[in-house]
């Protein structure tokens, strides 16, 4: 079964924490993403990754950064984590190509305090 | 950039009633269109999706109508069951090897037994 793996399902931070958030992947995929999702909002792209290396800003990339050294591991990272940032963080894999769905993890729901 | 939107928010339909929900997008670039169903706790899944080169597509008791023309397109479920319960997000994209999907709000579908 093709997984996309989150490292933690629930995460508390403090206000100020640099806060990493892990996602890899099992299918080989080139095409990373990383969402939010808030009740009322949808689903909002943070950052994504077409490549090792790559990056592009989404549609809400501040207060955030991302890494990809490998192609199976896209990490998220909150530099100065701030209580508006909490929510529930899901990543995405895709392969290039012609466009296909995404696989989603199971979402790391990060509460800032 | 791409806009999608989703209409309602939220549809309370009786079990073995059809449910229907409507999206609509701003670019005509986009030529990709999956659904996806995100039940309580759980990641979001694919569960149909539509190229602009076909009309209709059905799979069991779901199917998905596109209108290029007006842009947009359409989840249908026939026979509801309480399991159907969910939110439920559509997408578009522009297609091509490393497009991006932009996302709907989502409309919760509650199924009454």
């Amino acid at each position: 079964d093709v997984k996309v793996t989150q490292s933690s399902r629930y995460l508390v931070k403090r206000t100020g924490e640099k806060v990493f958030l892990e996602c890899v992947q099992d299918m080989d995929h080139e095409n990373m993403f990383w969402y939010r999702q808030d009740p009322g909002l949808g689903l909002r792209l943070i950052y994504f990754s077409y490549d090792v290396k790559m990056k592009e800003k989404g549609d809400i990339p501040e207060g955030y950064s991302v890494s990809r050294e490998k192609k199976e591991r896209f990490s998220l990272i909150l530099e100065s984590a701030s209580t508006n940032q909490t929510s529930m963080y899901l990543c995405a894999s895709s392969l290039r190509g012609r466009t296909n769905g995404y696989t989603f993890g199971s979402g790391t729901r990060l509460t800032v305090v | 950039g791409e806009n999608v939107e989703q209409h309602p928010s939220t549809l309370s339909v009786q079990e073995g009633d059809s449910a229907v929900i409507k999206c609509t997008y701003s670019d005509s670039a986009s030529n990709y269109f999956p659904w996806y169903k995100q039940e309580l706790g759980k990641r979001p899944q694919l569960i149909i999706d539509i190229r602009s080169n076909v009309g209709e597509k059905k799979d069991q008791r779901i199917a998905v109508t596109l209108n290029k023309t007006a842009k947009h397109f359409s989840l249908h479920i026939t026979e509801t069951q309480p399991e159907d319960s969910a939110v439920y997000f559509c997408a578009a994209s522009p297609g091509g090897a490393n497009s991006k999907l932009t996302f709907g709000k989502g409309i919760t579908l509650s199924v009454r037994p």
